[in-house]
């Protein structure tokens, strides 16, 4: 069966502070992994696509990399509007699963 | 408009009443999708549309009824619900409902949810 572990469930950051959030996951057949990201009352909003191991994204100060068994969410020098919580997703030969996600606090 | 919209945004409800929550996508997709969202816990995927055509139902209870009547809209009907079934609905939709690596049509773009409480 699909399972994806966010971890930690929660993150308090001073801004500047870096840090990574982690996603473990198994699956059949790996067709991409996605990270959203959710602000209070909104729904999730697409950050990036990881098809393969060793595979990177980056957006501003994310950045996002995919083992066969992981994918991490670097931030770098966050500030407080990267104050959000994180979702990974996985898409296997049948389903999307995914992880009950990482709340990040950011303050100044 | 653009992307996808969900109305009502906050809904209560008593267990004995009927309602509907809204979705409507305006980005050309042919995949629709309702997920329930409930705190500290991972989106539980409900119901999938592909061209108007169920692909998918979770087991979800048959007091969640979907419509979808064109591939721009799909509807939750809701009735005789639960004070557990109280989470945030959130319709989504993507180019395709069918895997596809590399593409980006598997990409859910989510509405803004509607909150529903049931007393």
């Amino acid at each position: 069966e699909d399972q994806v572990t966010q971890s930690p469930e929660a993150l308090r950051l001073q801004e500047g502070e870096s840090s990574s959030l982690n996603c473990s996951y198994t699956v059949s057949g790996l067709r991409g992994l996605f990270w959203y990201r959710q602000d209070p009352g909104k729904g999730p909003e697409f950050l990036f696509t990881l098809y393969s191991a060793g595979e990177e994204k980056e957006k501003e100060r994310l950045k996002a990399t995919l083992t066969k068994k992981e994918s991490f969410l670097h931030i770098t020098a966050p500030k407080p509007e990267d104050s959000a919580t994180y979702l990974c997703a996985v898409r296997g030969d049948y389903k999307l699963s995914f992880g009950a996600g990482t709340t990040v606090t950011v303050r100044a | 408009e653009t992307g996808v919209t969900q109305t009502p945004r906050h809904l209560v409800m008593g267990m004995t009443n009927k309602k509907s929550l809204k979705c409507e996508q305006h980005l050309g997709h042919n995949a629709m999708y309702w997920y329930k969202q409930s705190a500290k816990k991972p989106l539980e995927l409900m119901f999938v549309y592909s061209l108007e055509e169920r692909v998918e139902n979770n087991s979800v209870p048959s007091r969640f009824s979907p419509e979808c009547p064109n591939s721009s809209h799909l509807f939750l009907h809701l009735h005789t619900l639960q004070p557990e079934d109280s989470a945030l609905y959130l319709c989504a939709s993507s180019r395709s409902a069918t895997p596809e690596q590399g593409s980006g049509a598997n990409v859910l773009t989510f509405g803004a949810g509607s909150r529903l409480t049931v007393l």
